[in-house]
């Protein structure tokens, strides 16, 4: 069966510094793995995939994500904070047709 | 074009009354989805179409009736809805059934049920 870990229901970084977003994942088999965005009152926003190619995926706004199999895990990293980064993100896993598995979110604070 | 279009964004029904939401998208993609999303929460599968057939209902109350009329267009007929079915209702495209491909979504229909 198939699962995400969100890490942290909550993030609060300052402006111009790093973003560390965590998730872990469970699959029994080779999964794909997706961050998406929701900004308030909106849909979701793809930000980037992993679908077994390159384990360093780059992705839209700065966003990169790395693909650890050893350690199930895909974190969602940017170098630098911005303002308009603050919303909701969603990291997703697929390993069957139609099943999208939600993590239960993260909120992003920005602090200027 | 990545765009999925939701209509209205915005509906406010009483409980007695019959209402239907749109989804379309041009993009060829087989497979559609209706997500409901509550509060500070995630979305939650309720229906997948593939190919214009249900594919997947997620034990869906038959208030909400869902209804795919060709490969752009999907539709969600609510009757007789309960206030506890106040939420974003999110459609999604997917090119195929496989889970490596993309799902691509609208911004919502913001659903308020008095």
């Amino acid at each position: 069966a198939q699962s995400v870990t969100q890490l942290d229901s909550h993030v609060s970084v300052s402006e111009g510094t790093p973003v560390l977003l965590r998730c872990n994942y469970s699959s029994s088999y080779s999964p794909s793995l997706f961050w998406y965005v929701q900004h308030p009152n909106k849909g979701l926003q793809l930000l980037l995939k992993y679908t077994s190619a390159a384990t360093l995926v780059k992705g839209i706004n700065g966003f990169e994500a790395e693909f650890k199999k050893s350690e199930t895990s895909f974190h969602l990293t940017k170098p630098s904070a911005h303002m308009s980064d603050a919303a909701e993100y969603f990291c997703v896993v697929s390993d069957q047709p139609y099943k999208y598995i939600f993590g239960t979110g993260t909120r992003l604070k920005v602090l200027a | 074009d990545t765009e999925v279009t939701q209509t209205p964004k915005h509906l406010v029904m009483g409980m007695t009354n019959k209402k239907s939401l749109k989804c379309e998208q041009h993009m060829g993609h087989r497979a559609m989805y209706w997500y409901k999303q509550k509060a500070k929460k995630p979305p939650e599968l309720m229906f997948v179409y593939s190919y214009e057939k249900l594919s997947i209902n997620e034990s869906v109350p038959s208030r909400f009736s869902p209804e795919c009329p060709n490969s752009s267009l999907l539709n969600l007929h609510l009757h007789a809805l309960q206030p506890e079915d106040s939420a974003l209702y999110l459609c999604a495209s997917s090119r195929q059934r496989t889970g490596e491909n993309i799902q691509y979504f609208g911004a919502g229909t913001r659903l308020s049920v008095l």
